[in-house]
C-alpha cells in the first residue's frame, strides 16, 4: 500500500513569520510529486510537481525541495500572509496519492 | 477560459440509488481524472479516462464507473449507493502523460 504522510495535520503561524511542512512517500518507483493549495470552498490550485532528485523550485514566497531517495519534499513559506490559510496537499504518480493534507492558519 | 467545472455542486441520496457526476476538462485538456475526499481523508484517486478509455483504476469497487465523451467531458456513475460513499467527489483533468492536473471545485454527495 503506498502511503503518502504529511507533517503536522494543523498549524499555526504568526502573520510575517516563515513555516515549513513535510511531505513523505515511499520512495520506491517513483514518478513525480505534486504540491496543491486549497483554500476553503475553491479548487485545489497546482503549486509544484517535481520529478527529480534534488530539484527546488520555487514560486513568490512558497519554495519546495524533493529527496527521491529518502522520500520526503518539505514546503516552505516566507513571511506568511493571511491569504497563505489553506490546507496544503502534497501527492505522489500521475494518478496522484495524496496525503491528508497539512491546515494552515496564519494568525494576524 | 473556463477551467474544470463539475456539476451539480451538491447533491443528496439515499442507499441504494444511483447518482451521476458530470465533468467538463478545462479548454485543451484530454485526460480526465476523478477522486473522492471522504471526511478528514485526502484525495483517494478512482480513476482516469482518455481517448474515452479507462486508462488507470484506484482501489474502487465496480459500483463506481465512468464514461469519457468525445468532446473530453466525463461522467463519474456510482450504482447501489452506500452511507460510505458520501464525500466530495473532485474532477481533474490534463493533458494525457503530462503531471499537472487542474482540478474543479467538487460535488458534494450526501447519502442518506
Amino acid at each position: 500500500i503506498l502511503n503518502v504522510e504529511q507533517s503536522p495535520q494543523s498549524l499555526h503561524v504568526q502573520e510575517g513569520d516563515s513555516t515549513n511542512f513535510t511531505c513523505s512517500f515511499p520512495s520506491s518507483n517513483f514518478y513525480a510529486l505534486h504540491w496543491y493549495r486549497w483554500e476553503t470552498a475553491k479548487s485545489p490550485e497546482a503549486l509544484f510537481v517535481m520529478t527529480l532528485n534534488g530539484d527546488e523550485k520555487k514560486k513568490g514566497r512558497i519554495s519546495a525541495t524533493l529527496n527521491t531517495k529518502e522520500g520526503y519534499s518539505y514546503l516552505y513559506i516566507k513571511g506568511s500572509q493571511p491569504e497563505d490559510s489553506a490546507t496544503y496537499l502534497c501527492g505522489r504518480d500521475d494518478k496522484i496519492i495524496f496525503g491528508k493534507g497539512t491546515r494552515l492558519h496564519i494568525l494576524p | 477560459d473556463a477551467g474544470v467545472t463539475q456539476s451539480p455542486t451538491h447533491l443528496i441520496k439515499t442507499r441504494g440509488q444511483q447518482v451521476t457526476l458530470r465533468c467538463s476538462p478545462k479548454s485543451g485538456h484530454d485526460t480526465v481524472s476523478w477522486y473522492q475526499q471522504a471526511l478528514g481523508q485526502g484525495p483517494q484517486f478512482i480513476f482516469q479516462y482518455y481517448e474515452e478509455e479507462e486508462r488507470q483504476r484506484g482501489n474502487f469497487p465496480d459500483r463506481f464507473s465512468g464514461h469519457q465523451f468525445p468532446n473530453y467531458s466525463s461522467e463519474l456513475n456510482v450504482n447501489a449507493l452506500l452511507l460510505g460513499d458520501s464525500a466530495l467527489y473532485l474532477c481533474a483533468s490534463s493533458l494525457y502523460n503530462r503531471n499537472i492536473q487542474y482540478f474543479g471545485a467538487g460535488t458534494r454527495l450526501s447519502v442518506l
